[in-house]
Formats: structure tokens, sequence, C-alpha cells
């Protein structure tokens, strides 16, 4: 199995803030990782796709990247709808998603 | 616009079986380009891929789940099912399905709202 590895697990931001997550897989999985943001109650919602890719109507201050074994989601200047909590997820052999990171407001 | 919606029970008994069904709408399940998925979540912990189905009935799960999870589709009604049998405490989630692209990358999305299922006697 593949294990995937965020960190931090929770972070706490101020508004206009520079945020970065990492993933990180157990073998190197190419780019076969996804990020998704998850609101309490909600369901998780797609932010991007094959590490770089930004999903339609996904802010531009959201971005990936890396592949292989280490992977960033990166959020350029935090606004008050991005606090959540994050997730990855490798493609690469079945499915295995990170266990989160939380965003707090500080 | 496609919706999935999650549809069962919210609270079974230990040992017995979980069913739960996924209903889709703005889209056809038959459609080749396709995965059917569920995932779940318990209380406060992070997302668990439980497996997915392909319209034609050939599946996938997590090894660690494979021993008591079924899938069906049924095309008729534009539906998938989750089958979780010998269920615990520890089964007790909010389950959510989930559409999975073919595509190389094979993100999930949309997600369906998700059901809260709790296994108590």
């Amino acid at each position: 199995d593949i294990q995937m590895t965020q960190s931090p697990s929770s972070l706490s931001a101020s508004v206009g803030d520079r945020v970065t997550i990492t993933c990180r897989a157990s073998q190197r999985i190419a780019s076969y990782l996804n990020w998704y943001q998850q609101k309490p109650g909600k369901a998780p919602n797609l932010l991007i796709y094959a590490a770089s890719t930004l999903q339609s109507g996904v802010p531009s201050r959201f971005s990936g990247s890396g592949s292989g074994t280490d992977f960033t989601l990166t959020i350029s200047s935090l606004q008050p709808e991005d606090f959540a909590t994050y997730y990855c997820q490798q493609s690469y052999n079945t499915v295995t998603f990170g266990g989160g990171t939380k965003v707090e407001i500080k | 616009q496609v919706q999935l919606q999650e549809s069962g029970p919210g609270l079974v008994k230990p040992s017995e079986t979980l069913s739960l069904t996924c209903t889709v709408s703005g889209d056809s399940i038959s459609k080749s380009s396709y995965h059917w998925g569920w995932i779940r979540q318990p209380p406060g912990k992070g997302l668990e891929w439980i497996g997915h189905i392909y319209y034609s009935g050939s599946t996938n799960f997590n090894p660690s789940l494979k021993s008591r999870v079924s899938m069906s589709v049924d095309t008729s009604k534009n539906q998938f099912s989750l089958r979780l049998s010998s269920l615990t405490a520890a089964d007790t989630a909010l389950y959510f399905c989930a559409r999975r692209s073919l595509s190389d990358f094979q993100w999930f999305d949309p997600w369906g709202q998700g059901t809260l299922v709790t296994v108590s006697s």
C-alpha cells in the first residue's frame, strides 16, 4: 500500500498569509496526486489534479507542485473562505488519502 | 450539472449489513469515462476509500475492507450501491459517494453530500 503523509496536521494563519501544505508519498507516484478542500459538515471539493492542474472554477490563489514523492499545495493569499481541511490523494496504485491538514484562523 | 445523493439507514446494529444507494442525476452511470466510488469518514477523522465500480460491474476494493464489501450498479435507475457486512462500531462514519474520472489521474468529482451511518445496538 502507498501511504500518504501530510504536514503539518494543523496550522494557524491570518487572512492574507501565504500557506504551504506538504504531502509525501511512501513511494514514487509520478504526478498521480490530487488535492481536496473540505469544510465542516460538507463533502470534499476537488481543487487540483495531476499535482498541479487547477480544477475549473477554483481560484488562482491555489496552486500545486511536485512529482515523485513530495508535493505541495500553496495558497498565495489566504482568504476567509479558505479556512478548511485539505487532503491529498494518490491515484498511482488504487486510492489513498493523506491524513488531512486543518487550516485555522490565527 | 452532475449531482449524487446517498440514501440508506442512519442506524444499523452491530454484526448486521449496511446497504447504501447513490442516485446519480445529470449524467449517465453507463458512461464509459467514469468509475463510481464510495469513501467514508469516521467522526473527526480523515477520508478512507472503500472502493469503486464500473457500469459493467467490475469492481476494485480497499484491501482492508475487501472481505466485507460488495458493490452493484443499476443502470436502469442510474444508481449504484454499497453493501458492508459484519458491522462494528468502527464502521460508524459519514459515507460519501463520488464520481471517479477514468483519466490518467483519476480524481473524485463531484461528491454526494454524505450520509451518516451509526453502528450501535
